[in-house]
């Protein structure tokens, strides 16, 4: 059964710094893209950040390009994000997703990012 | 630019069919897309992806009540025989190099 777990999400200042961490089980992790997207309260989804298999290719959505970073460990089945300067507008449910080609065949359950002093 | 376009809501009574609508912008109307439903409180989960042709291909364990459609630029999401549990947000998504792009997504009420 394919498993995503992320962890790491908390309450941090503005300014402030991050880790995500993402615990994949279930599949061969070295062979599929990772993703990670959020949510802000009430509002709908929002692609965040790519990686591919071996880190050669990385994108980020604008909003984050120069303060996130994603990364991954294929030896620990583990996918990252470096949250820094965080805002408040930052403040969101933040999944990690599985990419299948080009579309995300499976998310885990998230994690809650609040920035706020 | 890649944009995608939901209606904000959708009703539909209990037991009865709904299809939802996802519109790509002008000179996106080739790009296959996803569907991604999100049930209260919990994080989202893959239906399908949906061709320009109307093929799709559905994940693990998504009942036979979920269908996809497409005509140009619109890809479809059709739901027969609606139970309670189908009420929920949906997504659309799509690709282009280097990014992922959602549809503001439809909330659906099951009456």
């Amino acid at each position: 059964e394919v498993q995503l777990v992320e962890s790491g999400g908390g309450l941090v200042q503005p300014g402030g710094s991050l880790r995500l961490s993402c615990a994949a089980s279930g599949f061969t992790f070295i062979s599929y893209e990772m993703n990670w997207v959020r949510q802000a309260p009430g509002k709908g989804l929002e692609w965040v950040s790519y990686i591919s298999y071996s880190d050669r290719s990385i994108y980020y959505a604008d909003s984050v390009k120069g303060r996130f970073t994603i990364s991954r460990d294929n030896a620990k089945n583990s996918l990252y994000l470096q949250m820094n300067s965080l805002r408040a507008e930052d403040t969101a449910v933040y999944y990690c997703a599985r990419a299948s080609g080009s579309f995300l065949d499976y998310w885990g359950q998230g994690a809650l990012v609040t920035v706020s002093s | 630019q890649l944009v995608l376009t939901q209606s904000p809501s959708a009703s539909a009574s209990l037991g009865a069919s709904v299809k939802l609508t996802c519109t790509l912008s002008r000179g996106h109307s080739s790009y296959a897309i996803a569907w991604h439903q999100q049930q209260p409180e919990k994080g989202p989960r893959y239906l399908m992806n949906l061709n320009s042709d109307g093929s799709h291909s559905k994940g693990d364990g998504i009942p036979d009540r979920f269908s996809g459609s497409s005509s140009g630029a619109e890809r479809y999401l059709t739901i027969s025989s609606l139970q309670s549990e189908d009420e929920a947000d949906y997504y659309c998504q799509t690709w282009d190099t280097g990014i992922r792009v959602f549809g503001g997504g439809t909330k659906l009420t099951v009456l």
